[in-house]
């Protein structure tokens, strides 16, 4: 069973730049939910996407946005990079959206450095 | 507002010296009850979900309990790998979905 993958592992852009990070689900499931978790706090809900749509999202401005794509992997794209931007970004995926029990598990993340 | 809060912030034990972490929540429709680790620099490693109050989970070491505000996980005799950050996490619905409302963590340091 493969688990959550990401890419990069790294990205180092300047203010006003744009990035599209890369989330591979695990194995089996079909809901990818994206979060950003700055120095020293826990992580805060981005968005999530099943069947390749939006499916709730965090109180984040429309400059972050994502896809997903039949094969349930995503893509997280920011726009209009900020210092306040440099985060880890994590994605987790999860068997079924809306169910009760839906453990989600994490990727290892993408360490954002916006200068 | 949906709330977690987590404490002790930061516990240092001995190795062998049991303690337990906190983890508060006032939710709405809460779903479910997580528990990560998270070493630095990594993704957090999933370790228990827990559904109704009354709920105990085990995993080596480790014990988590859910009450209907609180849950706890309990570290019996410690040993230096212990030694990480412990998320909680309530799941809570959104749109027509799940999303996790995280605490900020308790970082243990486990020491020989």
């Amino acid at each position: 069973e493969t688990g959550v993958t990401q890419s990069p592992t790294h990205l180092i852009k300047t203010r006003g730049q744009q990035v599209t990070l890369r989330c591979s689900s695990q194995s089996g499931h079909n809901t990818v939910s994206w979060y950003q978790q700055a120095l020293g706090q826990g992580p805060q809900f981005i968005f999530q996407y099943y069947r390749e749509e939006e499916n709730g999202r965090g109180n984040f401005p429309p400059r972050f946005s994502g896809l997903q794509f039949p094969n349930y992997s995503s893509e997280l794209n920011v726009n209009a990079l900020e210092l306040d931007d440099s985060a880890l970004y994590l994605c987790a995926s999860s068997l079924a959206v809306g169910q009760p029990r839906n453990e989600q598990f994490f990727g290892p993340g993408t360490r954002l450095t916006v200068l | 507002e949906d709330q977690v809060t987590q404490s002790p912030e930061a516990l240092r034990l001995q190795e062998g010296e049991s303690s337990s972490l906190n983890c508060s929540y006032t939710v709405s429709g809460l779903r479910g009850l997580f528990w990560y680790r998270q070493d630095p620099g990594k993704g957090p490693e999933f370790l228990f979900t827990l559904y109704s109050a009354g709920e105990e989970k085990e995993k080596e070491r480790l014990k988590a309990t859910l009450t209907k505000k609180e849950s706890f996980l309990h570290i019996t005799a410690p040993k230096p790998e212990d030694s990480a950050t412990y998320l909680c996490a309530a799941s809570i619905l959104t749109g027509g979905g799940n999303k996790l409302t995280f605490g900020t963590g308790t970082q243990l340091k486990v020491e020989l």
